[in-house]
């Protein structure tokens, strides 16, 4: 059984652009989750789409922003960027999420310059 | 909220030795946690799971504990390998797919 895959794998951009980042999770998921990673913050929670329908949010300001699609896959997109987004993005497929085990794809290298 | 915390940034263990990777959290809700390697360049691998009904839970060479009265868990790796040096995470798993995570402890098992 395929992955969890993200695209693009690294991205540079610049300040006050916008990016957007795909995710596509193991087939049969129906919970995406997504994740920043930073030195400074570590790992920290997004938001989490299932069934098309955003289900629970971590603090992050309104340019980060996501959708799932009715197969599954989702995007994430961050507008006007600033370097502080600087980061690994991680994406994460469940079954259905709650207390299942999520599992991770190998991430977003964004950029920001 | 629920807080998670791993207090050593890193820990170094001789090949064969037991590595010893300890977690706190602040909240006692229903309690459900997971640990996850991660290699650099790479996604967190789910490695084993431990909710409040039990106190162990074991998997080949993993075993989780979990101390509810301390509000304290660890994954013991026994015997350890070079294979297992990596970044060890503790997450709290709630409800809705999300995961609040540990800091991170980096281990290094030493041939």
């Amino acid at each position: 059984k395929a992955g969890v895959t993200q695209t693009p794998r690294y991205l540079i951009k610049t300040r006050g652009q916008q990016v957007t980042l795909s995710c596509s999770p193991i087939s049969g998921h129906r919970s995406v989750s997504w994740y920043q990673q930073t030195p400074g913050q570590g790992l920290q929670f997004l938001f989490e789409y299932f069934s098309e329908t955003q289900r629970n949010k971590g603090n992050f300001p309104g340019r980060f922003s996501g959708r799932q699609f009715s197969n599954s896959r989702s995007e994430m997109n961050v507008s006007t960027l600033e370097l502080g987004d600087s980061a690994l993005y991680l994406c994460a497929s469940s079954l259905v999420g709650g207390y299942n085990e999520q599992f991770f794809g190998p991430g977003t290298r964004l950029t920001v310059l | 909220d629920q807080q998670v915390k791993q207090n050593s940034p890193s820990l170094s263990v001789q090949e064969g030795r037991i590595s010893i990777l300890n977690c706190d959290y602040t909240n006692s809700m229903f309690d459900y946690f997971l640990w996850y390697k991660k290699y650099p360049a790479e996604g967190p691998t789910f490695l084993i799971s431990i909710s409040s009904i039990k106190d162990k839970n074991e998997d080949g060479r993993f075993t989780v504990f979990l101390n509810k009265s301390a509000k304290h868990l660890s994954l013991h790796i026994v015997p350890s390998q070079p294979g297992d040096s990596a970044v060890y995470f503790c997450a709290w798993g709630e409800q809705g797919g999300k995961l609040i995570f540990g800091q991170g402890t980096e281990l290094s098992v030493k041939p």
